[in-house]
C-alpha cells in the first residue's frame, strides 16, 4: 500500500490566487513527521514546511501553510497568493518514528501558475 | 559557501566508465543521504549515512558504491552502469537520525544528471 499519496499529478492556478495541493498518507505510528518539498526545474529539492504529528497547530511559513487533519490522514499544502516563480513540482513526504531511516516521497503534484 | 553542493552538475558516462558524484554540506549536519530520482517515478533512497557509518543500503546494485569519510562529504562511486541508471542524483543532510522527525527535516543539493550510454 502507498504511503504517501499525491492524487493531483498537474494541477493549475491564476497569479495571486490561492491553491491546495493534496496529500493523505498511511502510517499506524502515532509519532511521525510530515514534509513539503518543492522542486523547481533546476532539480534542487527545497523544503518548504514540517508538520509533527504531535504539533497542536497548523505549520505556517510564510505563503506556505499546512492543513493538517490527522483524523483524515491529509495534510494538504496550501500556498497563498500564488506567484509565477511557484511553477514547480511539489512533494509530500512523511518519517515514521519507527521507520528505520527513511523519509517516504509521494509521487508529486506539478503546479503551473498562469499570468 | 552555504548549504549543500554537488559536483559535477551534469554528466555523460559510458557503460565502462568510473566516474565519482561529489557531495559536500555546509549545515553543521551528521547525516546524509543519496537518492536517485528517475522520470515518473518516485524518489529512491539509496544510501544513509550516519555520523559517517552507513545505516541504509535500500538495495542498491554493487556498480553503485558509496563514500563518507567525514560528517561532511558523501561521495557515490559509479562503475559499469546501465543506461536505466541514467537519472538524477540527488544528495541529501540532516542534523541526525536520533532526534526525530523535526530533526530529519532533509536540506538538498542540485542533483547531479546523469545520462548512461
Amino acid at each position: 500500500a502507498q504511503k504517501i499519496t499525491q492524487t493531483q499529478p498537474g494541477m493549475f492556478v491564476q497569479e495571486k490566487e490561492a491553491v491546495t495541493l493534496d496529500c493523505t498518507y498511511d502510517t499506524s505510528d502515532p509519532s511521525y513527521g510530515l514534509f513539503w518539498y518543492k522542486q523547481p526545474s533546476s532539480g534542487e529539492m527545497i523544503f518548504l514546511i514540517y508538520q509533527g504529528s504531535y504539533d497542536q497547530q497548523n505549520a505556517t511559513e510564510g505563503r506556505y501553510s499546512l492543513n493538517f487533519q490527522k483524523a483524515r490522514k491529509s495534510a494538504n499544502l496550501v500556498i497563498s497568493a500564488s506567484q509565477l516563480g511557484d511553477s514547480a513540482m511539489y512533494f509530500c513526504a512523511m518519517r515514521e518514528d519507527t521507520g528505520g531511516f527513511k523519509t517516504i516521497f509521494g509521487a508529486g503534484t506539478r503546479l503551473f501558475v498562469k499570468a | 559557501e552555504t548549504g549543500v553542493t554537488q559536483t559535477p552538475r551534469h554528466l555523460v558516462m559510458g557503460m565502462t566508465n568510473k566516474k565519482s558524484l561529489k557531495c559536500e554540506q555546509h549545515l553543521g549536519h551528521n547525516a546524509m543521504y543519496w537518492y536517485k530520482q528517475s522520470a515518473k517515478k518516485p524518489l529512491e533512497l539509496m544510501f544513509v549515512y550516519n555520523f559517517k557509518e552507513q545505516t541504509e543500503n535500500n538495495s542498491v546494485p554493487s556498480r553503485f558504491s558509496p563514500e563518507c569519510p567525514n560528517s561532511s562529504h558523501l561521495f557515490l562511486h559509479l562503475h559499469t552502469l546501465q543506461p536505466e541508471d541514467s537519472a538524477l542524483y540527488l544528495c541529501a543532510s540532516s542534523q541526525d537520525l536520533a532526534g526525530g522527525p523535526r530533526q530529519e527535516t532533509q536540506y538538498f543539493g542540485p542533483g547531479t544528471r546523469l545520462l548512461v550510454l
